[in-house]
């Protein structure tokens, strides 16, 4: 099993719509989640972390689910902008060390 | 202030021939990461250092593939031999120790490698 996972996609929704993601992890020692935003052949960017109680950003909701072990992360009103690949990232503690693991993304694409 | 950069940007070699990329992660910064995307693929993990020392080395794909990191800073990646299956973008990640801060890790522009 990958220690995280995401659905590639690719979502197309229209503008407007409301579109959620989910992310399961392995690792149940994880300690922090974060979801980054990559455009197309570009580098990956910090979206917003992910906290147990569950945040939000503008349009932007993101929660963590330990028991079930996954975090999903809500779009609303989407925006022709908002098309990129989302990944989902996992601190995961080994030890003393302590790495981040990144999903293969979830691709979505907002059309008029 | 600087970001993480790496060098070269763009680099086209032909197979069988060595290559190294640079990665200057941001000052401070403990932990580095190497990953590689090929077109329209997701991130693959290569390998993760924690000041100089590598603690996870698990996603190096073949023993033609090794990385360093020197004075807890600058990081170099060596392909050996290259094949055309190298060609990616190989991406340069750093962070402050993971543990201590809620800050993630920036990336870098990443190398665009390509094998012919």
């Amino acid at each position: 099993r990958k220690e995280v996972e995401q659905d590639p996609g690719p979502f197309n929704v229209p503008e407007g719509a409301t579109v959620a993601f989910n992310c399961t992890y392995s690792n149940s020692a994880s300690q922090s989640f974060f979801w980054y935003r990559q455009d197309c052949r570009k580098e990956p960017k910090l979206l917003m972390s992910v906290y147990s109680s569950g945040n939000e950003d503008g349009r932007f909701t993101a929660q963590l689910n330990r028991a079930s072990q996954y975090i999903s992360l809500l779009i609303r009103d989407s925006k022709l902008s908002d098309s990129a690949t989302y990944l989902c990232v996992v601190n995961g503690n080994t030890g003393t060390a302590s790495k981040l693991t990144f999903g293969t993304g979830t691709r979505l694409q907002v059309t008029l | 202030g600087a970001g993480v950069s790496q060098s070269p940007s763009n680099k086209v070699t032909e197979k069988g021939k060595d290559v190294e990329l640079r990665c200057d992660p941001i000052s401070g910064h403990t932990a580095l990461y190497w990953y590689r995307q090929s077109l329209g693929q997701g991130l693959e993990f290569l390998i993760y250092f924690q000041g100089n020392s590598a603690p996870d080395k698990s996603g190096l794909p073949s023993d033609r593939f090794s990385a360093e990191r020197t004075g807890g800073s600058v990081s170099t990646l060596t392909i050996q031999r290259t094949q055309q299956e190298d060609s990616a973008v190989y991406l340069c990640a750093s962070s402050l120790n993971p543990t201590r801060s809620n800050r993630l890790a920036d990336f870098g522009p990443g190398t665009r490698l390509t094998v012919l």
